[in-house]
């Protein structure tokens, strides 16, 4: 079974600084990767995804993401934080076994942008 | 182009009843997924329509339905309601030959 590790349920930066979000996957076949946001009392957002193009995966509002295959890892950066970062972060893997696509969350990331 | 959309918004319930939640795809999206995210965790898997059946099934019990329509709207039904069932719903909707799920903006369930 697919599955992925987000480390670290809350992390706090400071508005400008750098932000990276952790996350490892466990994959017997080449995973498909996915970051979505979520805002308070709201649905998820897509941010980026990795679909073995690319090993670095560029998003919306700056975020980018890369593969590593040797490390397992897939991870979230964004050079300078802005205070409209301060949300929930979750990583997924995609099982497309049986045709389907089903999403396979972490239990998600705790972002603090603080003045 | 609209979204996916969810209703109703807001649910209340009480133990042992039934519910059903409605959920409208993106535009030209024909497959549909349903999601439980309970209070600071992360979406657990449903299930999945495409072409009016179900395609996948994550660990949830029975009493958790589901149905597509040709339009490719779909219905989640939950019987016999627990406290547990308490959780935020989602509703996905992607195209089949591509991997990126569209989230709606979810059916937060309160069961009493």
């Amino acid at each position: 079974a697919q599955s992925v590790t987000q480390l670290g349920s809350h992390v706090s930066v400071s508005e400008g600084a750098l932000v990276l979000l952790r996350c490892n996957y466990s994959s017997s076949v080449p995973p498909y990767l996915f970051w979505y946001v979520q805002y308070p009392n709201q649905g998820l957002q897509l941010l980026l995804k990795y679909t073995s193009a690319a090993t670095l995966v560029k998003g919306i509002n700056g975020f980018e993401a890369e593969f590593k295959k040797s490390e397992t890892s897939f991870h979230l950066t964004k050079p300078s934080a802005h205070m409209s970062d301060a949300a929930e972060y979750f990583c997924a893997v995609s099982d497309r076994m049986g045709g389907g696509n089903k999403l396979t969350f972490g239990t998600g990331t705790q972002l603090k942008v603080e003045l | 182009d609209a979204g996916v959309t969810q209703s109703p918004t807001h649910l209340i319930k009480t133990r042992g009843q039934q519910v059903t939640l409605r959920c409208s795809p993106k535009s030209g999206h024909d497959t549909v997924s349903w999601y439980q995210q309970a209070l600071g965790q992360g979406p657990q898997f449903i299930f999945q329509y495409y072409e009016e059946e179900e395609r996948q099934r994550g660990n949830f019990p029975d009493r958790f339905s589901g149905h597509q329509f040709p339009n490719y709207s779909s219905e989640l039904n939950v019987n016999a309601l627990l406290l547990g069932d308490s959780a935020l719903y989602l509703c996905a909707s992607s195209l089949t030959s591509y991997n990126e799920q569209y989230f709606g903006p979810g059916t937060r369930l309160t069961v009493t």
